[in-house]
């Protein structure tokens, strides 16, 4: 029972490469999502997909886009790294996008992504 | 400002004490708040959810939400060394800016030995 799966699991960047970050979901759910994790900060809300098909920014999407390709797979791509992107990704998923439930989130095991 | 506040810690307590972890939040628009466990190297996951204002027990936890006083709460009894993690509350609210799901950023708890 995989749930959700990020890799690579650690990366190290030099300031200017693209690289992308790979997330799948075994759930079938609709909803995807791409948080980062810095000290004293939280986890803050990069980028969603509230369904197959669409995408939408979150709180902190600048430097980053994403991708989703099917239903269980959504990716985020660094497209000219710099070292404020140093931080921990987390892609979670969940049944649907809404308020008005529980509405479960599921994270993965986190990519700690180092850019110097 | 934040709209959500949580003290980070770190909190350390001996095995078998009641813990006490709280947030509060300036957003009168949240409505469902949850308790995120996360173990070092790890993910989050949920621990408790709450709808509204009360208390909802689940074994040795408890979550309780005032929201009159805009502060929620998780008490762990008879802590365990397996309890030791960081606890994150997040909340949101129904409709526009308030139903993105806002985080605390986490306080770290240690139970020893």
């Amino acid at each position: 029972n995989a749930g959700v799966t990020q890799t690579p699991k650690f990366q190290v960047l030099k300031t200017g490469q693209s690289m992308t970050l790979q997330c799948a979901q075994d759930m079938n759910h609709n909803s995807m999502y791409w948080y980062r994790q810095d000290p004293g900060m939280g986890l803050r809300l990069i980028y969603y997909s509230a369904s197959e098909g669409t995408t939408d920014k979150g709180e902190v999407p600048n430097g980053y886009n994403v991708s989703r390709l099917n239903k269980r797979e959504f990716s985020l791509r660094l497209e000219s790294a710099a070292p404020s992107q140093t931080s921990v990704y987390f892609c979670a998923s969940s049944e649907i996008y809404s308020s008005y439930s529980g509405n479960t989130i599921y994270f993965g095991e986190g990519s700690w992504l180092t850019v110097v | 400002q934040k709209e959500v506040e949580q003290d980070p810690g770190p909190l350390s307590v001996p095995e078998g004490a009641i813990v006490s972890l709280n947030c509060t939040y300036s957003n009168s628009a949240f409505q469902y708040f949850m308790w995120y466990r996360q173990y070092s190297r790890k993910g989050p996951e949920l621990l408790m959810y709450t709808y509204s204002s009360g208390n909802k027990e689940d074994g040795r936890f408890t979550a309780q939400v005032d929201k009159s006083s805009k502060y929620i709460s998780l008490f762990i009894r008879d802590s365990q060394p397996s309890d030791s993690a960081t606890y994150l509350c997040a909340m949101r609210g129904l409709t526009g800016t308030a139903s993105k799901l806002t985080f605390g950023t986490g306080t770290r708890l240690q139970v020893t030995l």
